[in-house]
């Protein structure tokens, strides 16, 4: 079954407002990575957090990760028409090494 | 450095055909991980190889496989197909030696349909 599940599963904003993104996951792991993905096509690594990490930036990123709830959330600020995609994200489980995705939120942003 | 390249970009294939697909990581890399992604399943992993050997492996039937070669370069063979087969195939490297999975590169992917 999917570990890592995304909240929500859609999302549309405005040009310029902050959208935030959630991810839920079941058992422990050695680290979690975001990707975007743009229509069909091939995934973009964004950000990686491990597990001994609590918040990471880059950029309009800001990544934070909770291992006692296991959650984390990917906060884009300011966003762009370009930021327009699906983000999901992914847990490495440090039990067998084994990468599991989300199954998504699908971001518009509005003109 | 170019990115991870996969052939063919689109595929169609009709039910207990087979299909191969390739995978060239990016130039260094000799982990790689194929994916399916489906609108009902999302993205799966099938697989990881590492230095010709498999590291890892998701939970599919056995008609699913893979090898990889000498200079990293990867192949998906799908035997018996099946309707549900129908998907994106989606290939990404890693500069991974040991340690758990990091950072992934993407390639765009192979679309298959299976009629």
């Amino acid at each position: 079954s999917q570990q890592g599940e995304e909240d929500p599963q859609a999302l549309s904003i405005q040009e310029g407002e902050n959208a935030t993104m959630n991810c839920s996951y079941k058992t422990s792991i050695n680290n979690l990575q975001w990707y975007r993905q743009n229509s069909g096509r091939g995934l973009v690594h964004l950000i990686l957090i491990r597990s001994n990490e609590r918040e990471k930036h880059s950029g309009r990123l800001r990544v934070t990760l909770d291992t006692s709830k296991k959650s984390s959330s990917l906060l884009i600020t300011a966003s762009r028409a370009a930021d327009t995609a699906s983000y999901f994200c992914a847990t490495v489980s440090n039990r067998d090494d084994k990468i599991i995705f989300g199954k998504g939120t699908r971001l518009h942003i509005l003109p | 450095k170019a990115g991870v390249t996969q052939t063919p970009r689109y595929l169609i294939k009709t039910r207990g055909q087979q299909v191969t697909l390739s995978c060239s990581p990016i130039s260094g890399h000799r982990s790689v991980s194929w994916y399916q992604q489906t609108p009902g399943q999302g993205l799966q992993f099938l697989f990881e190889y590492f230095s010709e050997t498999q590291r890892n492996k998701g939970n599919f039937p056995g008609r699913f496989s893979g090898r990889q070669f000498s200079n990293s370069r990867s192949e998906m063979n799908v035997s018996t197909l099946e309707l549900g087969d129908s998907a994106l195939y989606l290939c990404a490297s890693s500069s991974r030696l040991a340690g758990a999975l990091e950072t992934q590169y993407f390639g765009p992917g192979t679309r298959l349909l299976v009629l």
